[in-house]
């Protein structure tokens, strides 16, 4: 079974711009998770989408934005980049969130490397 | 706030030493510890303990929890140089507002 990918794998912008990331989860997984890793603050979690619904949110400002489409595949969109959105994004997937029959258990893509200049 | 504290933060040893690794953590509504390795890229799921006292063990890497004390240890035996990464901890906290919070890693470096 395919992992997950995301797309694309490096990006780099400008202050003020915006962006969107895409994660194709492994297939058969309807769960989708979405993470923000730097040096200074570890992995923090910024929302998970399940049939099409953001299920759950972290501490992020509206700037952070997503969207899941009917086949799982979601994306991640963040607008007026600042200098601190410089990160790995990671995308994480499970069948479905735990309590809808699902595990606790994601599994991770590469990520996507964000660079705001 | 949910919060995941590991320690050490780094860690360097020699080939064929053992290593702890530890994970404590304050979270409303507990529902299960996750141990990922994180390499260069993307984390890589190791164990996922829910149960109190029960090992779960995978080769020369074995994991218990004690959900009393709110800790969760993770042992390395005869460590190899490919055990050199970030190992991280998370917690899944349940209720309505159910996550995974991480910890901030333990870099461990293993010398040949």
């Amino acid at each position: 079974k395919a992992g997950v990918t995301q797309t694309p794998r490096y990006l780099i912008k400008t202050r003020g711009q915006q962006v969107t990331l895409s994660c194709s989860p492994i297939s058969g997984h309807r769960s989708v998770s979405w993470y923000q890793q730097t040096p200074g603050q570890g992995l923090q979690f910024l929302f998970e989408y399940f049939s099409e619904t953001q299920r759950n949110k972290g501490n992020f400002p509206g700037r952070f934005s997503g969207r899941q489409f009917s086949n799982s595949r979601s994306e991640m969109n963040v607008s007026t980049l600042e200098l601190g959105d410089s990160a790995l994004y990671l995308c994480a997937s499970r069948p479905a969130p735990a309590g809808g029959g699902g595990t606790d258990t994601q599994y991770f893509g590469p990520g996507t490397r964000l660079t705001v200049l | 706030e949910d919060k995941v504290v590991q320690s050490p933060l780094s860690l360097v040893v020699h080939e064929g030493d053992t290593v702890t690794l530890n994970c404590s953590y304050e979270v409303t509504n507990f529902r299960s510890l996750l141990w990922y390795k994180q390499e260069k890229k993307a984390p890589t799921f190791l164990f996922m303990l829910t149960s109190s006292g029960i090992e779960k063990k995978s080769g020369r890497l074995s994991s218990i929890l004690d959900k009393k004390e709110l800790f969760s240890i993770l042992n390395i035996t005869a460590t190899q140089t490919g055990d050199s990464a970030v190992y991280l901890c998370a917690v899944y906290s349940g209720g309505s507002n159910y996550k995974l919070t991480f910890g901030k890693g333990t870099l461990l470096t293993v010398n040949p």
